[in-house]
């Protein structure tokens, strides 16, 4: 069974960084695309970040475009999300999701790591 | 980034069929890309109820359909339970600009 565990979230002050962290297990995570997705407080959800299986394609937000930066490392499982030029507005749960690209859905997505921008 | 609007919120007695819609654009819905449909339960992560317009993943009731008319699908729910309060968004994929788009998310409540 496909896991994916976030990690790195926190407390940062408005204009700082942030650097997430995902963890996959259960599949051979070089063979899919994987996403963030995030959801403000008490808001829907809303897609930040994609990252194609072996890093040709990348796509971004426009919310969040020229300040976050996806990337990812297929030898160690994991996937990253550097956050840069923080706002109030990017405070939410952050999703990893793993994307079935054939179709462009997600079918399995991890807990969520909170990130609050406030000073 | 382009939205797909659903309704804030809909609501049935139990046994009661309801219907979510979920309108977009020439270049996401209307461009026929897929539509597809999480449920998120209070508290809980979005799970996947419906992919590729009217596809059921493995152990979601057959309760729940889906289907896609030019730019705009919907999601039924019938013989409603309790248990089927929870937020319900679609997603689909839009070409101007690139990239996945969510619906803006629908309550579900059970009269």
């Amino acid at each position: 069974e496909a896991q994916l565990v976030e990690s790195g979230g926190g407390l940062v002050k408005p204009g700082g960084s942030l650097r997430l962290s995902c963890s996959a297990t259960g599949f051979t995570f070089s063979q899919y695309a994987i996403n963030w997705v995030r959801q403000a407080p008490g808001k829907g959800l809303e897609w930040v970040a994609s990252i194609s299986a072996v890093s040709t394609y990348i796509h971004y937000a426009d919310s969040i475009k020229g300040r976050f930066t996806v990337s990812r490392d297929n030898e160690k499982n994991s996937l990253y999300l550097q956050m840069d030029s923080l706002r109030g507005e990017d405070t939410a749960l952050y999703y990893c999701v793993r994307e079935i690209s054939s179709w462009y859905y997600f079918d399995s997505w991890g807990q969520g790591t909170l990130v609050t921008v406030s000073s | 980034q382009s939205v797909l609007t659903q309704p804030p919120s809909v609501s049935g007695a139990p046994g009661q069929r309801v219907t979510i819609t979920c309108i977009g654009s020439s270049s996401n819905i209307g461009a026929d890309y897929d539509v597809h449909w999480y449920q998120q339960l209070p508290g809980a992560v979005p799970k996947l109820l419906i992919y590729g317009n009217t596809n059921r993943p493995s152990g979601v009731a057959d309760r729940f359909s889906g289907s896609k008319s030019g730019s705009s699908a919907s999601l039924a729910i019938s013989g409603l339970q309790a248990e089927d309060e929870a937020d319900y968004y679609c997603q689909s994929y839009d070409s101007s600009p690139i990239g996945p788009v969510f619906g803006t998310g629908t309550k579900v409540t059970v009269l």
